[in-house]
């Protein structure tokens, strides 16, 4: 079954405490992405990646690290998590089609709540 | 900058009415376009696209026109069920080296019986 997978699906951590939420796709997609979302603000997109070894910033990157060593693999880190940073994270993979990420599938979600 | 913006909700309905939510955007180059629907609980599935001016997506019976007039991409959908109740997102991609997908705020739906 094609799927994005992500891990924990729930976390309550403390301030300052390092943590990764890790993310998976089976579909062999060059694009990965992460976005949060907050009541009243959407989605807003944290890092992308159109490849293995290529990511970039998205819209709100503060406090955020990613990795992509591996097509399938791009988790997310926060090196010192702040309260601010509680949220709803959702992974997303997609094919390239010119460049382009059309029809992004969605993981699960994590919900993350930082004390 | 690129942005995108949908009607406030929330959305209330009956079921079997009429549903229109507004999408309008902005952006510098050509986007392509994009409805996601969020049922409660679960992420984000694709509910219909559109890639350049004029093409109509279609799904479930949602449909959605891309007009560049108006720079619009509003969601319609003949006849709502209960089942339709969710958030509904409006989105656009700009191609070349950006490649991040850009959100409206969201819509809520709740279709009563």
């Amino acid at each position: 079954e094609a799927q994005v997978t992500q891990n924990p699906r729930y976390l309550i951590t403390v301030t300052g405490k390092k943590l990764t939420v890790t993310c998976s796709q089976n579909m062999n997609h060059e694009y990965m992405s992460w976005y949060r979302q907050d009541p009243g603000l959407g989605l807003r997109q944290i890092y992308y990646s159109m490849n293995v070894e290529v990511t970039d910033k998205g819209d709100v990157p503060e406090g955020y690290k990613v990795s992509r060593k591996e097509k399938r693999n791009f988790p997310l880190i926060l090196e010192s998590p702040s309260p601010n940073q509680t949220s709803l994270y959702f992974c997303a993979s997609s094919r390239l089609v010119a460049g382009v990420p059309y029809e992004q599938y969605f993981g699960p979600g994590t919900r993350l709540t930082v004390t | 900058g690129d942005s995108v913006t949908q009607m406030e909700g929330p959305v209330t309905l009956s079921e079997e009415a009429f549903l229109t939510i507004n999408c309008t955007y902005t952006a510098t180059g050509y986007p392509s376009l994009f409805w996601y629907v969020q049922y409660p609980g679960e992420g984000l599935q694709l509910l219909l696209k559109a890639t350049k001016a004029d093409d109509k997506g279609s799904n479930k019976g949602f449909e959605a026109t891309y007009r560049k007039e108006t720079t619009s991409f509003h969601l319609e959908k003949g006849s709502v069920q209960v089942s339709d109740s969710a958030v509904y997102f409006c989105a656009l991609v700009l191609g070349g080296s950006q490649g991040n997908l850009i959100f409206g705020k969201g819509t809520k739906l709740s279709v009563k019986p």
